[in-house]
Parts: structure tokens; sequence; C-alpha cells
């Protein structure tokens, strides 16, 4: 019972901005959506988070609709460091599944040269 | 600075043996997650550690799988009995304070069980 959708894959040229897209229409009022990726041999690596305003940091800027219904990662000029997979996780700011992480299959990004 | 370390970073069993994995969380770091990563999937909980106390253990497979964090620090996934079905990457997570909510999960390498 997935609570996010992503696409398997996409590509983007390098330099060019790469956006990820997420599907969560079943996103309850207290939920976040978390941005994590994995590059390959290594941990999962938080990148953002947000509640229903946009944010920004120095990686990524995340924006999510009104509805809450979707969201999409945007990294502004992607480099071949960003090839990964991206998870997009929806999760409750307190009570039950609050601490642990509900990670989908993601989305793999390849920044092409 | 020193981020979450796991050892061994890879392990090849024989079906039936015992197999114990460590994890060193940053310094500091209040809460301790366990995860098992299958080949191709995202990584899913197995476990959770407040200090030394688990707090919850529902992902865990089976009883043949067990987990501790005896002095609130290090943490060891013991898996007993291996079978195959059990090879995957084992990720440790840590993260700072009670209110993990809001804390992200730092996490390290994992190691890279397989079992033959």
């Amino acid at each position: 019972d997935a609570k996010t959708t992503q696409p398997t894959s996409m590509d983007c040229a390098e330099g060019r901005a790469a956006n990820l897209p997420c599907n969560h229409s079943t996103i309850s009022g207290n939920e976040y959506v978390y941005w994590y990726r994995q590059i390959h041999s290594q941990g999962p690596q938080y990148i953002i988070h947000g509640l229903k305003n946009n944010e920004t940091n120095e990686m990524a800027s995340l924006i999510i609709t009104e509805d809450r219904k979707s969201s999409t990662l945007i990294l502004p000029h992607a480099t071949l460091r960003d090839t990964a997979v991206y998870y997009c996780i929806v999760r409750p700011n307190s009570g039950a599944g609050s601490y642990q992480l509900t990670f989908g299959k993601g989305t793999k990004l390849s920044v092409i040269p | 600075g020193a981020g979450v370390s796991q050892s061994p970073r890879y392990k090849v069993a024989k079906r039936g043996q015992d197999v114990a994995l460590r994890c060193d969380p940053i310094s500091g770091h209040v809460s301790l997650f366990w995860y098992q990563q299958a080949l191709g999937q995202g990584p899913e909980f197995l476990t959770y550690f407040q200090n030394e106390a688990q707090l919850d253990k529902s992902g865990l497979p089976s009883d043949r799988f067990f987990a501790e964090r005896p002095e609130g620090s290090v943490s060891t996934l013991k898996i007993q009995r291996t079978q195959q079905e059990d090879s995957a990457v084992y990720l440790c997570a840590s993260s700072s304070g009670h209110s993990v909510s809001y804390n992200e999960q730092f996490f390290g390498p994992g190691t890279r069980l397989t079992v033959l």
C-alpha cells in the first residue's frame, strides 16, 4: 500500500534542471513530504522536506501543490554526481509511524554528460 | 566529522550460520534505526532504538532477527540460522534528539549480506 507514486526512471542533461515528480494523493494533514536520495553503494541521504509551503535549501527546491496531492523536487543545475535513486516519502509529524521512513522504489535519475 | 559507520561492509555466510552486523552511530545521537534493502527495492524499516530502549521491532521479519543497543550507542543486528532470503543490504541510521519526526536520519553505507 504505497503512499507515493514516482516514475521509475528519468534522464537529465548535465547542467540542466532536474524535475522529479511525486504523487501522494492520500496524504493526510499532519504528514510531511520528505525526499532522500541514494547514490550507488551508499546509504540514503536526506535532501529536503516540507509540509505545504515551498522549501529551498542548498541542495534542492521542493514545490508542493496547493492541494498537497503532489510535489516536485527540483535540482537546479544537475551534475553527474546527482545520478542516484530519489525517494519521495510521506511521513506523519507525530504518533505512529512518525519515526520510520517508508521508502518506495524511487526514481532512478541519470544525469547525462 | 565522522558519520555512521557499519561493519563489516560485506559478509558472506553459509545457510544456517549466525551473523552479527555492527553499527556505530554518530556520537551523541539518541535514535538508531535498522533497515533492510533487498536488491532493486527501497529500504524497509526493521527496528528503532531510543538510547538503549528498543521502542519498535515490528519490522523484524522473524524471530531469527535480534537487535540490541545495550549502552545506548553501538548497536548490533544479529541474524540466527541465516536463510537465502536474508540476503540484502542492512542499513543503519541515527538521528539526534528524542523528537525524531523533525530530525533527519543519517545513514551508514550498509552491510551487504550474501547467504549461500
